[in-house]
């Protein structure tokens, strides 16, 4: 079975132009969930989704980040306009339903994203 | 805030076992210990989980103390692909369901 699928893996942008990154979930995978990486640090939540729902946005800036998971399966997770401190990697994960008592999530390889 | 303490950096030897502690004294009754790894430019990698017993799978062992305050992931026999920055995790739950944060992890370096 395949895994959470990620592209592009790498993404390199000037300066204010806008990129997006789009995540394939685990097939059945109800929960998914955007994660930023800064080099040298652990994951950090941006966004999670409950089917089509997004259930915890607080860590998003909204300002020039957005995020959609039309029909509930896969999403897109869109900047625009890009700046330097945007420079990290990108990363999707899924699980079967964040409301039982033990899920794990799975996460794909990640988009670094390189801004110029 | 990550409610794990880590190591940041640990070596072992090739072949030895590896021992990997995490400390998470504010551990409440329902909440899980998971361990992810992640290797250089791989997204995180699900290891094992926990609640109270002791568990083991085809890549590790994970001892949680009787008190659920630290555990421990044990890699029984390291070899130089196991170089990797491990994330010890308590999930909690949130108005949504299960959540995680992870930490800065510990760096294990596996030395010929």
């Amino acid at each position: 079975e395949a895994g959470v699928v990620q592209s592009p893996r790498y993404k390199i942008i000037e300066k204010k132009q806008p990129v997006a990154f789009w995540c394939n979930p685990i097939s059945g995978h109800n929960t998914l969930y955007w994660y930023l990486q800064n080099l040298g640090q652990g994951p950090e939540l941006l966004i999670r989704y409950e089917n089509e729902e997004a259930v915890d946005d607080s860590q998003l800036p909204k300002d020039r980040f957005s995020a959609e998971r039309l029909k509930g399966v896969d999403s897109t997770l869109k900047i625009q306009p890009a700046e330097l401190g945007d420079s990290a990697v990108y990363l999707c994960a899924s699980s079967l339903d964040s409301e039982r008592e033990a899920d794990t999530q799975y996460f794909g390889p990640g988009t670094r994203l390189t801004v110029l | 805030d990550a409610k794990t303490t880590q190591p940041p950096s640990m070596d072992c030897a090739e072949g030895r076992a590896a021992n990997l502690p995490c400390n998470h004294s504010t551990i409440s009754g329902n909440e899980y210990v998971y361990w992810y790894r992640q290797i250089h430019s791989q997204g995180p990698q699900y290891i094992i989980h926990g609640l109270k017993n002791n568990e083991t799978n085809e890549m590790a062992s994970l001892i949680i103390t009787e008190d659920r305050k630290s555990s421990t992931l044990i890699l029984p026999h390291a070899t130089l692909r196991d170089t990797a920055v491990y994330y010890c995790i308590v999930s909690f739950r949130d108005n949504y369901g299960q959540n995680f944060v992870f930490g800065p992890g510990t760096r294990l370096s596996v030395l010929p």
